[in-house]
């Protein structure tokens, strides 16, 4: 069965430090993976998608994720944390199919 | 600039109400879903759709019914909303293959009480 576990549910930095949130996945089939973000009483936003191309993907606003196959791993990175990303983000796995399965999301904050 | 539009951001109805969500996108995408999303429990997919007038139960169809009568637009139905239905409803769209990001509406913040 696939799934997606986002390991923190909350995550806090300091403005202009590093940020890490975590996501691990399983799933039988080699999946297509992507980061979205979500703002207060917005929609989701694409960060960035793998898709079996280089492992390591830039996205949007500074942001990149590294696939690990050996880890199982999709972890989302940026070097220097804005107050404009204090959001809500969301990792998503797709195995091949229609399902797109969510992560239960991580919510950032940014602290000035 | 591609577009998922949904038909309300907040809509408040009474217990028994028949409520109906309308999702339109205009990138001719062949896919589209519903979604609802309850603090901790991330997304839960209600229904899909991969083409006019076919459609798929999702993890919690239950309460719930879709149409799909034009590929642009896709409504969700609450035949008689309860409480537990208080939520946020997305809509999303995407190309056919799971190697493609969805797009998502801005979502509709549905309060039955």
């Amino acid at each position: 069965a696939q799934s997606v576990t986002q390991l923190d549910s909350h995550v806090s930095v300091s403005e202009g430090t590093p940020v890490l949130l975590r996501c691990n996945y399983s799933s039988s089939y080699s999946p297509s993976l992507f980061w979205y973000v979500q703002h207060p009483n917005k929609g989701l936003q694409l960060l960035l998608k793998y898709t079996s191309a280089a492992t390591l993907v830039k996205g949007i606003n500074g942001f990149e994720a590294e696939f690990k196959k050996s880890e199982t791993s999709f972890h989302l990175t940026k070097p220097s944390a804005h107050m404009s990303d204090a959001a809500e983000y969301f990792c998503v796995v797709n195995p091949g199919t229609y399902k797109y399965i969510f992560g239960t999301g991580t919510r950032l904050k940014v602290l000035a | 600039d591609v577009k998922v539009t949904q038909s309300s951001r907040y809509l408040v109805k009474r217990t028994g109400e028949k409520v109906f969500l309308e999702c339109v996108q205009d990138m001719d995408h062949e896919n589209m879903f519903w979604y609802r999303q309850d603090p901790g429990l991330g997304l839960r997919l209600i229904y899909f759709s991969y083409d006019v007038k076919m459609k798929e139960k999702g993890d919690i169809p239950e309460g719930y019914s879709v149409s799909r009568e034009k590929k642009e637009r896709f409504s969700l139905i609450l035949e008689s909303a309860s409480t537990n239905q208080t939520s946020m409803y997305l809509c999303a769209s995407s190309l056919i293959g799971g190697a493609y990001e969805q797009y998502f509406g801005p979502g509709t913040r549905l309060t039955v009480t």
